[in-house]
């Protein structure tokens, strides 16, 4: 079992540009969590999928960010244009039904200068 | 809506010793559970305990143990013989039991342990 795996680990970007954040949950899970970290806001859920369908985005900052889930293997969280104050660690998680202990990736850095 | 408050920012102990990290909560749900999360500085998110609401008994996993107190609302992690290896971040979290229900966090302890 490889984990939750996400790419890239750090990224750096300027401001204005389009940002991709990319994810692979464990296989066999069927939930998928989108979760941001600042110093400022902790850990803030942005949005979650089940079954690859989004179940609530109401953390979604702005129509800026958006997210899909093709499949049950894969997940992307977009920014459009990307601003210095969306600069935090993104994390995804997974988890299975009637388990409520998730597993997390090892976090994208985004930095946006 | 839950609501996890850490009400101790940063903690230090020395090696060896035992440390208890503080969490209230709040919930509507009737049946829930409760998390600790350990954050080192590699960032990477690690699930330490876990505690089902209504259970009774207190989870223990090897030097971690919880203290559950329902009727408070508290869910305090007890960390034995510390090692340095156990300086991170600290989360509590809360989740309802639905499969609809979110993993709510809260701000996070950190906790050094000193040689």
């Amino acid at each position: 079992d490889a984990g939750v795996i996400q790419s890239p680990r750090h990224e750096v970007t300027e401001m204005g540009q389009e940002v991709t954040l990319r994810c692979k949950p464990i296989s066999g899970h069927d939930y998928l969590f989108w979760y941001r970290q600042t110093m400022m806001r902790g850990l803030e859920l942005l949005i979650y999928f089940n079954n690859n369908v989004p179940i609530d985005d109401s953390g979604m900052p702005e129509d800026r960010f958006s997210a899909k889930m093709p499949n049950a293997s894969f997940s992307t969280l977009k920014i459009q244009p990307s601003e210095p104050r969306d600069s935090a660690v993104y994390f995804c998680a997974s988890r299975k039904t009637s388990y409520y202990g998730y597993t997390f990736g090892s976090g994208t850095r985004l930095t946006v200068v | 809506a839950q609501t996890v408050t850490q009400s101790q920012p940063e903690m230090s102990v020395q090696e060896a010793e035992t440390v208890t990290l503080s969490c209230t909560y709040d919930t509507s749900e009737n049946n829930y559970y409760l998390f600790w999360y350990k954050q080192p500085p590699s960032r990477q998110m690690i699930l330490v305990i876990r505690q089902e609401a209504y259970k009774q008994q207190n989870a223990t996993e090897n030097r971690f143990s919880v203290n559950f107190q329902k009727a408070a609302k508290s869910f305090s992690l007890k960390i034995s013989d510390s090692q340095l290896g156990d300086t991170a971040m600290y989360f509590c979290a809360c989740h309802g039991s639905g499969n609809t229900g979110k993993l709510i966090f809260g701000q996070g302890t950190t906790l050094q342990v000193k040689p």
